[in-house]
C-alpha cells in the first residue's frame, strides 16, 4: 500500500529566509507526486507535480521540487518566503495508471514572521 | 471556467441527523472523488466515481455513508445518521479520464456533529 510522510507538522520560518519542507513516500513503482497548498479559508490547489522526466519540477508561486528515487523523497523547496506563503502543505502520492486515489501526507503549517 | 464547487461551506448538525453534501465537478471531467480530513490527520480517500459509475469506494467508513452521481455530473454524498467522529471537512475532486491529469479539489464542507 502506498503511504506518505510529512515528519514536520509546523514550520516557522522569517520572511525571505528559504524554506524546504519534508515528503517521503512509499509506493512500489515510480509515482506520480503532487504538493498541494490550503491557505486560509481555501480549498487545495496545486503547487506542482511529478510524473517523469525531469526531476527537478518547478510550479507557481516559485516554488519547486525534486524527485529523490533513492531516497523515496520529494522536498518542497522555495529560495525566499513572503507571507502570504503561510499555509497548509500536503504532499500526495497517485498510482502511475492515473485516474486513482491520491494519497496524503498529514500536511506541514507553515508559519512566517516578520 | 468554474472550478469544483461544494455545497454548503459549513454545516451543523446533531448527532443522529442526516445532512447531505453536494459537489459540482468541472464541466467534461468525468472523474470525481471524495475525501475526507479529520482534524488533525491526513486528507483520506473515500470514494472514485468514473462518470455515474462507482470505480473505487474502498475508503468509505461504513454503510452510513451514501455517495450518489445520478448523470454522471454533480455528486452527493449522505450521512445518515451522523455520528460525532463523522466531524470533518469533506473533500470533491474532478480530474479527465486522461491518465494522470491533476484531480482538482473544491473548497470543501466543514461538517460539525455535535
Amino acid at each position: 500500500a502506498q503511504s506518505v510522510t510529512q515528519p514536520d507538522i509546523h514550520i516557522t520560518v522569517s520572511e525571505g529566509a528559504s524554506l524546504e519542507l519534508r515528503c517521503n513516500y512509499s509506493y512500489g513503482a515510480t509515482p506520480y507526486l503532487f504538493w498541494y497548498v490550503q491557505s486560509p479559508g481555501q480549498g487545495l490547489q496545486l503547487l506542482l507535480k511529478y510524473f517523469s522526466g525531469d526531476t527537478l519540477v518547478q510550479g507557481i508561486k516559485g516554488f519547486e521540487a525534486e524527485f529523490k528515487r533513492s531516497q523515496s523523497s520529494f522536498n518542497l523547496r522555495k529560495p525566499s518566503v513572503h507571507w502570504s506563503d503561510a499555509a497548509e502543505y500536503f504532499c500526495a502520492v497517485g498510482a502511475t495508471s492515473g485516474n486513482e486515489k491520491l494519497t496524503f501526507g498529514t500536511g506541514t503549517r507553515l508559519t512566517i514572521i516578520p | 471556467e468554474a472550478g469544483v464547487t461544494q455545497f454548503p461551506s459549513h454545516s451543523v448538525i446533531e448527532k443522529g441527523q442526516t445532512v447531505t453534501l453536494r459537489c459540482d465537478p468541472i464541466s467534461g471531467h468525468d472523474n470525481l472523488y471524495w475525501y475526507r480530513r479529520v482534524m488533525g490527520k491526513e486528507i483520506k480517500f473515500l470514494l472514485h466515481f468514473v462518470k455515474e459509475s462507482k470505480q473505487d469506494e474502498s475508503g468509505m467508513p461504513n454503510n452510513r455513508f451514501l455517495a450518489e452521481r445520478t448523470g454522471g455530473t454533480y455528486s452527493t454524498l449522505k450521512v445518515q445518521p451522523a455520528e460525532l467522529e463523522d466531524s470533518g471537512v469533506y473533500f470533491c475532486a474532478s480530474s479527465p479520464l486522461l491518465a494522470g491529469d491533476t484531480q482538482y479539489f473544491g473548497p470543501g464542507t466543514r461538517l460539525t456533529v455535535l
